[in-house]
């Protein structure tokens, strides 16, 4: 079965601090994984979406790492701020599936001032 | 500007009712999709849809309807059948798969949040 797994389900990290969320994928035939940012009672805000022939993609402090072989990607938040605070979910789109995103649970970051 | 609107934002159902959420796209994207999100357990597929008239059930489709008469348009009806409705419910939509723009990512409405009266 294809899933979407990430751990921790919550972090809380002081101000300035580089973090790093894990997301781990079943069936490595991705056609794309993306990276989404939730704040409370909203919707999804795309952050990165890494292709199945890249390694990494970046925009700003955030950098996005895939590894299909051991079937991982991270997302890496530099210099953390408190406005970075939200859910962030990691989804993968697999080949012949219809285009269908299969969301992991979400990490939910906390970043204190 | 372009993107997703939903309507209502809350939305409150009687038993044995029938209510249905609204989804317009001004983003010219074949694909539609809808989500249900409950506390601690991720965004769950409900249904979706590639091109207008025709539509898939998805992991959690039972209990629910939909209909794709507009490209623009993908109501949600969650039918009294659905015993638990209690939940956030996201639209979203893409260009479609396989064509050459589909490696963008989905772009998602606000939200609307069903509770049982």
């Amino acid at each position: 079965k294809q899933e979407v797994t990430q751990i921790p389900a919550a972090l809380s990290v002081p101000e300035g601090e580089n973090l790093v969320l894990n997301c781990s994928f079943t069936d490595s035939a991705i056609y794309n994984l993306q990276w989404f940012r939730q704040d409370p009672g909203k919707g999804l805000t795309s952050l990165l979406l890494i292709q199945s022939s890249q390694r990494e993609q970046t925009s700003g402090r955030l950098n996005a790492s895939l590894d299909k072989s051991s079937g991982r990607s991270t997302l890496y938040i530099a210099a953390s701020q408190p406005g970075d605070s939200a859910t962030y979910l990691c989804a993968v789109i697999w080949y012949n599936q219809g285009g269908k995103l299969i969301f992991g649970q979400g990490t939910e970051l906390s970043v204190k001032p | 500007d372009g993107g997703i609107t939903q309507s209502p934002k809350y939305l409150f159902r009687k038993e044995g009712q029938n209510v249905t959420l609204s989804c317009e796209q001004n983003l010219n994207h074949d694909a539609m999709y809808w989500y249900r999100q409950d506390p601690g357990q991720g965004l769950r597929l409900i249904y979706y849809s590639q091109i207008v008239n025709d539509f898939q059930k998805g992991d959690i489709a039972e209990g629910y309807s939909v209909s794709r008469e507009k490209k623009e348009s993908f109501p949600l009806t969650v039918t009294s059948a659905q015993k638990n409705p209690t939940a956030f419910y996201l639209c979203a939509s893409s260009p479609r798969p396989g064509q050459a723009t589909s490696n963008q990512p989905q772009h998602f409405g606000d939200g609307t949040r069903l509770s049982i009266l």
